[in-house]
């Protein structure tokens, strides 16, 4: 049974910090791997998703990237800003499955 | 990009009524919807798949009698929780896939506050 484990579970750095992110999982059989930010109270935006045949992807200041064998991935985020401030959810989905399996989420806290 | 909607984005209730959230594709047409439930500070559980046109297919631990999915068009999921419990206080989110095996968009969520 697939498990997705983030960590950390909360982080609050300083504005212009750079940060990582981690995700991991049990099963290496997966299709893709997507990670998503949630604000307070509100849906899932859709950041980065990378298939199981990418290492990476690039969005602006964010870096996503996926290491099969090892059942890792890791969010990159630059020059961090206050309003990045929410919660990361990584999120796999299985070779054999449709379903997205959710880790729990880094709640991220950049202060001004 | 894909939009989906849920209605209400929030929803008060006394113990044992019903309530009936939607969720709707507005620019797209979804084969599949799924609904996840998240506890706070937790993270998304699927709770269930519907595909339009046939019985929805739960997950292990959920109620089918308890939480109604209803997918009638290509547009529209219903999620009924009938004869709600504070224990179902929750934010339901709904997501939306032209087929189960394309890239689900998401809804803004639904919370739920059953007194």
């Amino acid at each position: 049974k697939q498990e997705v484990t983030q960590i950390p579970a909360a982080l609050s750095v300083p504005e212009g910090e750079n940060l990582v992110l981690n995700c991991s999982f049990t099963d290496s059989a997966i299709y893709n791997l997507q990670w998503f930010r949630q604000d307070p109270g509100k849906g899932l935006t859709s950041l980065l998703l990378i298939q199981s045949s990418q290492r990476e992807q690039t969005s602006g200041r964010l870096n996503a990237s996926l290491d099969k064998s090892s059942g890792r991935s890791t969010l990159y985020i630059a020059a961090s800003q206050p309003g990045d401030s929410a919660t990361y959810l990584c999120a796999v989905r299985a070779d054999s499955s449709y379903k997205l399996i959710f880790g729990s989420g880094t709640r991220l806290l950049v202060r001004p | 990009g894909a939009v989906v909607s849920q209605h209400p984005s929030w929803v008060i209730c006394k113990s044992g009524t019903s309530v009936k959230i939607e969720c709707r594709s507005l620019d797209f047409q979804a084969t599949t919807m799924f609904w996840y439930r998240q506890f706070p500070k937790q993270s998304l559980m699927l709770m269930a798949t519907s595909n339009e046109g046939s019985k929805a297919t739960y997950e292990q631990g959920v109620e089918k009698d308890k939480f109604l999915i209803n997918h009638a068009s290509l547009t529209l999921s219903t999620l009924t929780v009938t004869s709600a419990h504070p224990e179902d206080s929750s934010f339901y989110i709904c997501s939306a896939a032209r087929d189960e095996q394309e890239t689900q968009y998401f809804g803004p969520g639904t919370r739920l506050l059953v007194l």
